[in-house]
């Protein structure tokens, strides 16, 4: 298997501008996670997904954040509009169940000039 | 809510000596698993070990070995024999009901 594969790798972006960050989880793995990591902050956990429902999205900053799961081999995770302190990492993760370690992409690491 | 906190935020160790690493959680739920991850300067997260809560026994994985207090709800990481790739980030990770919960980490350095 391939491991969780996020896209793109890098991202540069003004201010203002919609932003798609998107995740290709492990086949066969049925919760999905994306976390922001900072240094004033450290990992953050912004929305869990269980069977492509969204269960816990207390983390999402703001209403700019807006995370997708139409099915169970992809999610995206969209900033409308970025503002410059929305630039960080952006981590997917999938498990296989419940409690079960998290498997990491390579994350995205957006800037918002 | 569940917490992770990590004490430490930096630590240093000679090259083939041994560390350990604190961590402890607090959560309501009896079951539960705990991982450390540890994230090198590429920031890929890489997951080292793992305990099952209901386990008495503490996990081993190579030179990595976990001490599991439960009642004191403590989660330490030894690392053995410690080489210049352990040199990382070290995350302690707590997950309940999907939910997987952070510290803020511990930088590890080894010097030569």
């Amino acid at each position: 298997d391939a491991g969780v594969i996020q896209s793109p790798r890098h991202e540069v972006t003004e201010m203002g501008q919609e932003v798609t960050l998107r995740c290709k989880p492990i086949s066969g793995h049925n919760s999905l996670f994306w976390y922001r990591q900072t240094m004033m902050r450290g990992l953050e956990l912004l929305i869990y997904f269980n069977n492509n429902v969204p269960i816990d999205d207390s983390g999402m900053p703001e209403d700019r954040f807006s995370a997708k799961m139409p099915n169970a081999s992809f999610s995206t995770l969209k900033i409308q509009p970025s503002e410059p302190r929305d630039s960080a990492v952006y981590f997917c993760a999938s498990s296989l169940r419940q409690n079960t370690e998290a498997f990491f992409g390579q994350g995205t690491r957006l800037t918002v000039v | 809510a569940q917490t992770v906190t990590q004490s430490q935020p930096e630590m240093s160790v000679q090259e083939a000596e041994t560390v350990t690493l604190s961590c402890t959680y607090d959560t309501s739920e009896s079951d539960y698993y705990l991982f450390w991850y540890k994230q090198p300067p590429s920031r890929q997260m890489i997951l080292v070990i793992r305990q099952e809560a209901y386990k008495q026994q503490n996990a081993t994985e190579n030179r990595f070995s976990v001490n599991f207090q439960k009642a004191a709800k403590s989660f330490s990481l030894k690392i053995s024999d410690s080489q210049l790739g352990d040199a990382a980030m070290y995350f302690c990770a707590h997950s309940t009901a999907s939910k997987l919960t952070f510290g803020t980490g511990t930088r590890l350095q080894v010097t030569l």
